[in-house]
Order: C-alpha cells, then sequence, then structure tokens
C-alpha cells in the first residue's frame, strides 16, 4: 500500500525557468493539499484539489503559480519563470475524505533550489 | 483569523528525560488539533490527534497531548525521550470548511546523549 509519492524529490533551476512538481496521492484518496516550507519556516497551506477541482487557493501566490488534479494522473503544482525566492520544499498530503477531522498523509517533499 | 503558536523554536533535552512542546492556538469554534513530526529531509508523520472526547490523547511512539480549552493549548508530552525523537514538532489547527492545516512554526528537538 503505497505512500504519497512525489516526484522529484530534488528540482535545481535556474531563474526564468519552469519548475512541474508531481505528487501521486495515495490509492483511494481524491483529496489533495500542497503546502511550502520555506527555509527556517513552518509549512504554509497553498492549494487544496479534489479530482478535476481546485477547492480552496488562498495560499497560492497571485502570479507564476498554477495546480491542477486532473481525472488520470498525479496532481501537479507548476512555476512559471521561478525566482530565487521560490526556493523551498514543497508537500503534497492526501486524503480520502475532506474535512478539517481527517488525516493528511504527507509525501517525502520536493526541494526545489533556484539557482 | 485561526492560527498557532509553538513558543519554543528549539529545545534540548537528555535522553531519558521528559519532553513538554508547547502549542497555543486560536480559533472561534471547536479546533481539530494534530501534532506531526519532521525528521531531515523527510516529509511530516501524524504523532496524533484531536477533535472531541477525551482530551487526553494518546499516539504514536509513546507520545501523548492535552488539550485545555481553558488555555488554548494543546501541549506534546513524552515521559521518556529516546535519541531517535529528535526531529522537528509541529502543531497544526485543521481549517473547519475546507480542513486545510495551519502550521506552527515548528520546535526542533534536539536529544543529548
Amino acid at each position: 500500500n503505497a505512500g504519497v509519492m512525489q516526484n522529484p524529490r530534488h528540482l535545481v533551476r535556474r531563474r526564468g525557468q519552469e519548475a512541474r512538481l508531481r505528487c501521486s496521492p495515495m490509492k483511494g484518496h481524491s483529496h489533495v493539499y500542497w503546502y511550502r516550507q520555506l527555509p527556517e519556516e513552518g509549512l504554509k497551506f497553498m492549494v487544496y484539489l479534489q479530482k478535476e477541482n481546485i477547492i480552496d487557493e488562498s495560499g497560492m501566490p497571485k502570479e507564476r503559480f498554477s495546480a491542477e488534479f486532473p481525472k488520470e494522473g498525479p496532481s501537479i503544482l507548476r512555476i512559471q519563470q521561478v525566482v530565487r525566492g521560490d526556493s523551498a520544499a514543497y508537500f503534497c498530503a492526501s486524503s480520502p475524505w475532506a474535512g478539517p477531522e481527517e488525516t493528511q498523509y504527507f509525501g517525502p517533499g520536493t526541494r526545489l533550489l533556484v539557482l | 483569523a485561526q492560527s498557532v503558536t509553538q513558543p519554543d523554536i528549539h529545545i534540548t533535552v537528555s535522553e531519558g528525560a521528559s519532553l513538554e512542546l508547547r502549542c497555543n492556538y486560536s480559533y472561534g469554534a471547536t479546533p481539530y488539533l494534530f501534532w506531526y513530526v519532521q525528521s531531515p529531509g523527510q516529509g511530516l508523520q501524524l504523532l496524533l490527534k484531536y477533535f472531541s472526547g477525551d482530551t487526553l490523547v494518546q499516539g504514536i511512539k509513546g507520545f501523548e497531548a492535552e488539550f485545555k480549552r481553558s488555555q488554548s493549548s494543546f501541549n506534546l508530552r513524552k515521559p521518556s525521550v529516546h535519541w531517535s525523537d529528535a526531529a522537528e514538532y509541529f502543531c497544526a489547527v485543521g481549517d473547519g470548511n475546507t480542513g486545510k492545516l495551519i502550521f506552527g512554526q515548528g520546535t526542533t528537538l534536539q536529544v543529548k546523549p
């Protein structure tokens, strides 16, 4: 029973390039959350998606960031024209149901470094 | 607005000593509270959670936490710390509408031999 998978685990990009981060939720989970952890900080919520729908994107920067969770395939967090300030660890978490009492299962994260 | 505060950024304890990590929250309704642990370079693992019932919650790895509404606190405890407990610990509250987690800044635990 595989856990939440994220790839790549490490990603290096130069300023101005695009970064694509993938998240495969646990089997049977249709709710995905993305969080960002900046150096020396806690995790900050970015976006919450169900299959084919964005439910809450209140934590997403207004520009350059987008997320999707298609009917088939992993959830994708896309960062266009990356800047040094985007360097962080990006975690996704999945849960089988919606609701604040549900446990979210976290992936190992993607560590993005922007040169 | 919901928020979580972990007052201690770093804590060092000796192996075998007891541990208490503090967490205070701000939330209008009944809070849904979580403690997660993160080992270096890893994702987060759930230690325990509380949303109703007994205010003393037992978790994995010998951890427990007590919900105190009057103090808006959800402190994590362990009677005897092991070297393998060295990690970063995050307290979080779940948003009542979407379930998104609001995290504290984290507490880094160092264990002395």
